[in-house]
């Protein structure tokens, strides 16, 4: 089983849709990410969780750490967020911040 | 300067032979690591740097080995390649694994 589980794998969505993505963790964290693929590859960061929900623009991103889950929200779809979004979690592998690493999600294709 | 910058963009590769991928780091950044995004998965954890030595490294053989520079730019080397290496190599910069900044990879192929 992966350490970070996405759902669903692929999304098709009508513009103006409101769509969400999940995200399910195994690991003790201490941070989440959720990143922005294009076709070309290159990644952008768009939100880091470590509690609560953070917004930005009409990308909402939330996170229960009890429950080891988060998802990203996106209020009124539209073609141009198009893209691969991936849930990547940040976890402490010795006391010092040095060993720590990012583990990936599989993304959701939107 | 701003953003993490990679090069070359594509590559392709003899089975066998070496290969040398770089990454400038986002200025103010000290810490970098490097990822391997086969088709159709998720990046998967290489190694990191920090202050010039490695402090990190997931499942990947020795073949795969890393520098950072004082300017905190990097190189991934992997010899001995096979065909199983062609991906997407992503590098990533933060500060003490705060705020990344990813490149736009690099796109190896091994024939």
């Amino acid at each position: 089983k992966n350490e970070v589980e996405q759902s669903p794998q692929n999304l098709t969505a009508q513009e103006g849709e409101f769509i969400t993505i999940n995200c399910s963790y195994s690991v003790g964290i201490s941070a989440l990410h959720w990143l922005q693929q294009h076709p070309g590859g290159g990644i952008v960061s768009l939100f880091m969780l470590s509690s609560g929900k953070k917004k930005h623009g009409r990308l909402i991103a939330t996170i229960n750490i009890q429950e080891k889950h988060s998802s990203l929200h996106i209020t009124a779809s539209h073609p141009r967020d198009s893209a691969v979004y991936i849930c990547a979690v940040r976890s402490r592998g010795a006391s010092n911040f040095g060993n720590e690493k990012l583990t990936f999600g599989t993304g959701t294709r939107l | 300067e701003t953003g993490v910058t990679q090069s070359p963009t594509h590559l392709i590769k003899t089975r066998g032979q070496q290969v040398t991928l770089r990454c400038s780091s986002q200025s103010g950044h000290n810490t970098v690591s490097w990822y391997q995004q086969a088709l159709g998965q998720g990046p998967q954890f290489i190694f990191q740097y920090y202050r010039e030595e490695e402090n990190g490294r997931g499942n990947f053989p020795p073949r795969f080995s890393g520098l950072q520079f004082p300017n905190y730019s990097s190189e991934l080397n992997v010899n001995a390649l096979e065909l199983d290496d062609s991906a997407l190599y992503l590098c990533a910069s933060s500060f003490h694994n705060y705020g990344y900044t990813f490149g736009s990879g690099t796109r190896l192929t091994v024939v």
